[in-house]
């Protein structure tokens, strides 16, 4: 089955410093990637949406200059939280929209951020 | 953008009795409702899915119903096991552009 791999799972970084979170589908193409963020004990929330060659877009009240997005290949899409802070820690996970068969979503086991 | 309801936020069952979980949508452009399972620590995964087209979907102890005029559907386990136990997400989208997702329901299955 279609499945996306998702790294790291478990960063750790200094309040200031900019960490990176790569979603890659493994063995199928992907042109359309999500992002969701998760806090503990509640809901996925769309950040915004990764399109292959073309820019990101975003939700409403997400920072597209705190959260830089990359969708350089049918295959990876990257989350980059720069300049990261404590309130920035959170569950990130990405996902990934199969084209063909049941259109369905499939996600990454996500990426534990916690910024000190 | 669409906004995505589900109730209960948590469910307690007897092992054997069903549980229902419902979710209201608000864009009638939505035309397609995948309802997710969570367990701790884990990745969401896929169990079961209906289109606007259908009103009624059903795998095994586990169904799916769709009101479009209402804009509610609901999932229905039968028979539950300790192993239904996790955080069931209902989620909603549009020709499949975007996903919103409901607030989570915890389901307890009591032995």
């Amino acid at each position: 089955g279609a499945v996306v791999s998702q790294h790291p799972s478990w960063v750790i970084c200094k309040s200031g410093t900019s960490v990176k979170i790569e979603c890659r589908s493994l063995d199928f193409q992907a042109t359309t990637m999500f992002w969701y963020r998760q806090f503990p004990k509640q809901s996925l929330m769309l950040m915004a949406t990764s399109n292959e060659g073309s820019k990101a877009t975003y939700e409403q009240g997400v920072e597209k200059d705190k959260f830089l997005i990359n969708h350089a290949s049918l295959t990876l899409s990257t989350l980059t939280v720069t300049s990261a802070h404590p309130e920035d820690s959170s569950f990130y996970i990405c996902s990934a929209r199969i084209l063909s068969g049941a259109n369905v979503l499939t996600f990454g086991a996500g990426s534990r951020l916690t910024v000190l | 953008g669409e906004n995505v309801e589900q109730h209960p936020s948590t469910l307690s069952v007897q092992e054997g009795d069903s549980a229902v979980i419902k979710c209201t949508y608000s864009d009638s452009a939505s035309n397609y409702f995948p309802w997710y399972k969570q367990e701790l620590g884990k990745r969401p995964q896929l169990i079961i899915d209906i289109r606007s087209n259908v009103g009624e979907k059903k795998d095994q102890r586990i169904a799916v119903t769709l009101n479009k005029t209402a804009k509610h559907f609901s999932l229905h386990i039968t028979e539950t096991q300790p192993e239904d136990s996790a955080v069931y997400f209902c989620a909603a989208s549009g020709n499949f552009n975007k996903f919103y997702f409901g607030s989570g329901t915890k389901l307890n299955v009591k032995p």
